[in-house]
């Protein structure tokens, strides 16, 4: 198993526009959570979701939005991009309560 | 709400010198707490949970719940052990988020 995968690897937008993230989660895992790492920071949680239903919500914006595939894959969804928006958005899969991470994808918006 | 503070965001010790990593929680409830460490150009990964109890490359954390402390240790420091490492906390359950504390970046000199 490949493990937790994530594309694209980077991104470079311009602010106000639209990004989608994708993720497919180590298999047999139905749990999907997202982060976001700020330079410097700890990775904060956005999203998390099991069985395609939204589990727990972070402090975020409703700029941020997210949804589970029948097949467990997930996507993250970020609306009128910011310049705060620049991070590393990890995904991360879990079959019981310990979570697996991914690579990441690195966001850079000018 | 769930805290995680990791005080220092560097510690540099000599190899064979001995390592204590510092996290302290704030949680009402039983949490479960983690170690995560990224190595240079790698993806965050488990190194240690508490439930589990076990020893991973010569770390171990102890949860005090008195002093709501789960401090990471190692007696002897080998080189390969300098990377960032993330201090965790989660409810108990399959659908918890994980709160991150800053992380410390460990360097082991030779």
């Amino acid at each position: 198993d490949a493990g937790v995968t994530q594309s694209p690897t980077h991104l470079i937008k311009t602010r106000g526009q639209h990004v989608t993230l994708r993720c497919s989660p180590i298999s047999g895992h139905k749990s999907v959570s997202w982060y976001q790492q700020v330079l410097g920071q700890g990775p904060q949680f956005i999203f998390q979701y099991y069985e395609k239903e939204e589990r727990g919500r972070g402090n975020f914006p409703d700029r941020f939005s997210a949804r589970q595939f029948p097949n467990y894959s997930s996507e993250l969804n970020v609306n009128a991009l910011l310049l705060g928006d620049s991070a590393l958005y990890l995904c991360a899969s879990a079959y019981t309560d310990t979570q697996y991470f991914g690579p990441g994808t690195r966001l850079t918006v000018l | 709400a769930q805290r995680v503070t990791q005080p220092e965001k560097l510690l540099s010790v000599f190899k064979g010198a001995p390592v204590e990593l510092k996290c302290n929680y704030s949680y009402s409830g039983s949490p479960e707490l983690f170690w995560y460490v990224q190595y240079s150009r790698q993806r965050l990964q488990l190194l240690l949970r508490h439930i589990s109890r076990e020893s991973i490359k010569g770390f171990t954390a102890d949860l005090n719940k008195g002093e709501t402390s789960f401090h990471l240790k190692k007696p002897f420091a080998q080189e390969e052990d300098s990377a960032m490492y993330y201090c965790a906390l989660s409810g108990s359950g399959a659908n918890s988020k994980l709160t991150f504390g800053k992380g410390i970046t460990l360097s082991v000199r030779p």
